[in-house]
């Protein structure tokens, strides 16, 4: 079982449209970090939110923390084949160990 | 920086050998990860360390792997000997903090073993 319950696992979408996925936990968070991990590559760090109900835009890209630190989600706007890849959620639990979740891999197609 | 710089990017090998996967952290971070990945069991952090002392070694699965970091600049992770279920990608990643400031992770090493 993940600390980390990431949804939905694969996600194909047109070229344009809007999609959200989420990570989850029954564990408190102190913060979180979403990754992007491209075929052959190691997970690029793409953001950390740290307070409960924090909102961050990256461009197209929008994180939110829950407002009780147990939940993020991500929301990219208009998605290019650009953003294909896995996204991954990461973070410190009150164990003070750090755990990843499963990933949502991500396919926008032309 | 050229970032965290692992080798070799692929690496097959028979049953039985010696593997030995090497990474150069960015320099000035305090904190080397290694972690493996599969389709089945995701990101699993093997063993870290802060200071070139290791932390925590209990995602190590077994006595066949052992790693070292004798500098700042340089860690091996050694599998003795290799069989076919280690057969996975291989990270090495680096932070300046625990987490605070997120991992930068090198371009990993393709282990294949047949």
């Amino acid at each position: 079982t993940q600390l980390l319950e990431q949804s939905p696992q694969f996600l194909s979408i047109q070229e344009g449209e809007n999609l959200t996925v989420y990570c989850n936990s029954s564990s408190v968070f102190s913060s979180l970090q979403w990754y992007r991990q491209e075929p052959g590559e190691g997970p690029v760090l793409l953001v950390t939110v740290v307070t409960g109900g924090e909102v961050k835009k990256l461009k197209r890209l929008t994180f939110q923390f829950g407002d009780a630190r147990k939940d993020s989600s991500l929301h990219i706007t208009a998605a290019q084949p650009g953003d294909t890849g896995l996204y991954l959620c990461a973070g410190p639990s009150n164990f003070n160990k750090f755990y990843f979740g499963s990933g949502t891999k991500l396919n926008v197609k032309p | 920086d050229a970032g965290v710089i692992q080798s070799p990017r692929h690496e097959v090998t028979e049953m039985g050998q010696e593997v030995t996967l090497r990474c150069k952290p960015i320099s000035g971070h305090d904190y080397l990860f290694w972690y493996r990945q599969t389709m089945m069991r995701g990101l699993e952090l093997l063993i870290y360390f802060n200071n070139n002392v290791p932390i925590d070694d209990s995602g190590m699965p077994e006595d066949r792997f052992s790693a070292k970091m004798p500098n700042a600049s340089f860690s091996t992770l050694k599998i003795q000997p290799s069989e076919p279920r280690d057969s996975a990608v291989y990270f090495c990643a680096s932070s300046l903090g625990r987490v605070s400031y997120g991992y930068t992770f090198g371009s990993g090493t393709r282990l294949t073993v047949v």
